[in-house]
């Protein structure tokens, strides 16, 4: 089965400070990786995605991850928070072996808390 | 396009009752899952359809719950005797048929917060 794995439970940040938030997945086979954010009682809204193509995707809100195969890795960025991105960020990964008609796997979550 | 709606957003019942929660998809999207969020956890995956078809269900799906399409359009989660542990976010997601890889991307309601008492 796939896992994913968010180090950090929590973040505390300064405003217009960058940000890096940790995921690591895996797997053995090709997967699509996902970042999506949850402000408090909504669902989820999608960041960004890596599907195929290059490493460094772009998303919404000036984020942006990077794919790394040989570390199994997919960590978001952002060079400048604003106290908006206050939010919950899960990683999730999908594809591959997983089954369930591309089914996604999250992570627990990373609590991002941005401050003045 | 008004994105994938789910109803009622809240969801009091007390042990034992029945409930019932209805998605909306995106039109067009053939693809619909449920998964289930606790408190300070990750959404887990409970099952999903295509079109009408239900063709896999979570080991976390007792059998207490069940999930129809019938007409390959709106979904509906109900679960019966409810029981404390029940309590959770359940939230939809929706995704297209294509083209190419667009399928993968799913596309998330605002849930349905269900307590038990």
């Amino acid at each position: 089965a796939q896992s994913v794995t968010q180090l950090d439970s929590q973040v505390p940040v300064f405003e217009e400070a960058p940000v890096e938030l940790r995921c690591n997945y895996s797997s053995s086979v090709s997967v699509y990786l996902f970042w999506y954010v949850q402000y408090p009682n909504q669902g989820l809204q999608l960041l960004l995605k890596y599907l195929s193509g290059s490493t460094l995707v772009k998303g919404i809100n000036g984020f942006e991850a990077e794919f790394n195969k040989s570390q199994t890795s997919f960590h978001l960025r952002k060079p400048s928070v604003h106290i908006s991105d206050t939010a919950e960020y899960f990683c999730a990964v999908s594809g591959g072996l997983t089954g369930g008609g591309n089914k996604l796997t999250f992570g627990t979550g990373t609590q991002l808390k941005v401050e003045l | 396009d008004t994105g994938v709606s789910q109803n009622p957003r809240h969801k009091i019942t007390k042990r034992g009752q029945n409930v019932t929660f209805r998605c909306d998809p995106i039109s067009e999207h053939n693809r619909l899952y449920w998964y289930r969020q606790t408190l300070g956890q990750g959404p887990e995956f409970l099952t999903y359809f295509q079109n009408e078809a239900q063709l896999e269900k979570s080991r976390l799906l007792s059998d207490r719950f069940s999930a129809e399409r019938p007409k390959g359009s709106f979904s509906t989660l109900e679960i019966q005797r409810t029981e404390q542990g029940d309590s959770a976010m359940y939230l939809c997601a929706s995704s297209s048929p294509g083209p190419g890889l667009a399928r993968h991307e799913q596309y998330f309601g605002p849930g349905t917060r269900l307590t038990v008492t």
